[in-house]
């Protein structure tokens, strides 16, 4: 079974240009989550889709946005890149939300502003 | 969601058993307790989750005392590749999922 898979791998954007990321969730997975881990840093609570519709939000500006598609796929959005953007973006999937056999995550994209 | 609360860094050697505790004083009732490891540049890997008493599998135990207000996770014979963060997560999946800080664990040889 193919787990969470996020693409690309990596992305180097400069300033003030626009950053678009896209995870694939485990078949069967309705929910996706957003983290953005600044190096060295903890996990920051992005955003968390379920059934096509954004459940919940982090403290983030609303240059960061989402979505999810009817096959449950992801993609999340940052406009208007600034230098401290820069970071791990990982995303994981559940069933239903419920997280009670745990979240599953993808191995991330590295975003670099220059 | 709970807050939980975990040691920020533990040193242990190889063949040693590890065990970290985490704090969740407003566990709710129906919230579960779960484990991630995660190493640099990778995202966090399940390694277990309970609701009470005692669970084990192949990698890791966690025992969770009655009132369920911490509960330990415990490594049996640690070795380098043990090296990395592990995080504790209270809650039920129905709300934005909060990382801690974690507890980095450094193994030595």
């Amino acid at each position: 079974e193919a787990g969470v898979t996020q693409s690309p791998t990596h992305l180097i954007k400069t300033r003030g240009q626009q950053a678009t990321l896209r995870c694939s969730p485990i078949s069967g997975h309705t929910s996706v989550y957003w983290y953005q881990q600044a190096l060295g840093l903890g996990l920051q609570f992005l955003l968390w889709y379920d059934e096509g519709e954004e459940r919940n939000r982090g403290n983030f500006p609303p240059r960061f946005s989402g979505r999810q598609f009817p096959n449950y796929s992801s993609e999340l959005n940052v406009n208007a890149l600034e230098l401290e953007d820069s970071a791990l973006y990982l995303c994981a999937s559940s069933l239903e939300g419920t997280g009670e056999y745990g979240y599953t995550f993808g191995s991330g994209t590295r975003l670099t502003v220059v | 969601l709970a807050k939980t609360t975990q040691p920020i860094s533990m040193d242990s050697y190889e063949g040693q058993e590890v065990n970290i505790t985490c704090s969740h004083n407003n566990i709710a009732t129906n919230d579960y307790i779960t484990w991630y490891q995660q190493f640099p540049s990778q995202g966090p890997r399940f390694i277990i989750q309970g609701y009470k008493t005692k669970v084990t599998n192949e990698v890791a135990s966690l025992f969770i005392p009655a009132d369920r207000k911490s509960s330990t996770l415990s490594l049996p014979r640690v070795s380098l590749s043990d090296t990395a963060v592990y995080y504790c997560l209270v809650g039920k999946g129905d709300d934005k999922i909060i990382f801690g800080k974690g507890t980095r664990l450094h193994i030595l040889p």
